[in-house]
């Protein structure tokens, strides 16, 4: 089955600086990538996700790549603020399965 | 865009009784849900998938006798988690798509604690 490697674990970034987070899949037959933003006891929120079509795609401060030959795909924070702390996770899902399979997580912190 | 519910957001129970967790849609119809576990500051695991007036497909590792899945129309599923031990608290959490290719939408979760 799929497997999807994430990295850093954490990640502390100075206010207004970026943040990356790299994810990784084994399944070159993945076409589809979320990611999602969870604070502390809640939900998981959609904040960006890409089809394989696409090598970028982009929404305000949010940014995310696919590599499709490298297997990897990043979500790019620009000018962070401190309500972009939370848990962020990656996801795939192959063309014709439901599931969808997660990574470990980031914790982002961002530092007034 | 689509909503999902849960209910209850949390539940505290004894040891050896039973919990049920649903799950709805709340604006559109799902033939299939998921059901997740995640414990505190690790990932969300699958543990079944719950379909549509059939049974559910249980992920590896997960009991389908303790977890149990109904889901008996479109807008509804639930997950019971029969004879409860301290091990199963955890946050359980639903997810479920409107149409086939569109984003996991998720449910609030159900804080579960076993005493």
């Amino acid at each position: 089955g799929e497997n999807v490697e994430q990295h850093p674990s954490t990640l502390s970034v100075q206010e207004g600086d970026s943040a990356v987070i790299k994810c990784t899949y084994s399944d070159s037959a993945s076409n589809y990538f979320p990611w999602y933003k969870q604070e502390l006891g809640k939900r998981p929120q959609l904040i960006i996700d890409i089809r394989s079509n696409v090598g970028e795609k982009k929404d305000q401060r949010i940014a995310v790549t696919l590599n499709k030959t490298a297997k990897h795909f990043s979500l790019h924070i620009t000018e962070t603020q401190p309500e972009d702390s939370a848990v962020y996770f990656c996801a795939a899902r192959t063309f014709g399965n439901e599931k969808l399979t997660f990574g470990t997580g980031t914790r982002l912190t961002i530092i007034p | 865009g689509a909503v999902v519910s849960q209910h209850p957001s949390w539940v505290i129970c004894k040891s050896g009784t039973s919990v049920k967790i649903e799950c709805r849609s709340l604006d559109f119809q799902a033939t299939t849900m998921f059901w997740y576990r995640q414990f505190p500051k690790q990932s969300l695991m699958l543990m079944a998938t719950s379909n549509e007036g059939s049974k559910a497909t249980y992920e590896q590792g997960v009991e389908k006798d303790k977890f149990l899945i109904n889901h008996a129309s479109l807008t509804l599923s639930t997950l019971t988690v029969t004879s409860a031990h301290p091990e199963d608290s955890s946050f359980y959490i639903c997810s479920a798509r409107d149409g086939g290719d569109s984003p996991l939408h998720f449910g609030n979760g159900t804080r579960l604690t076993v005493t």
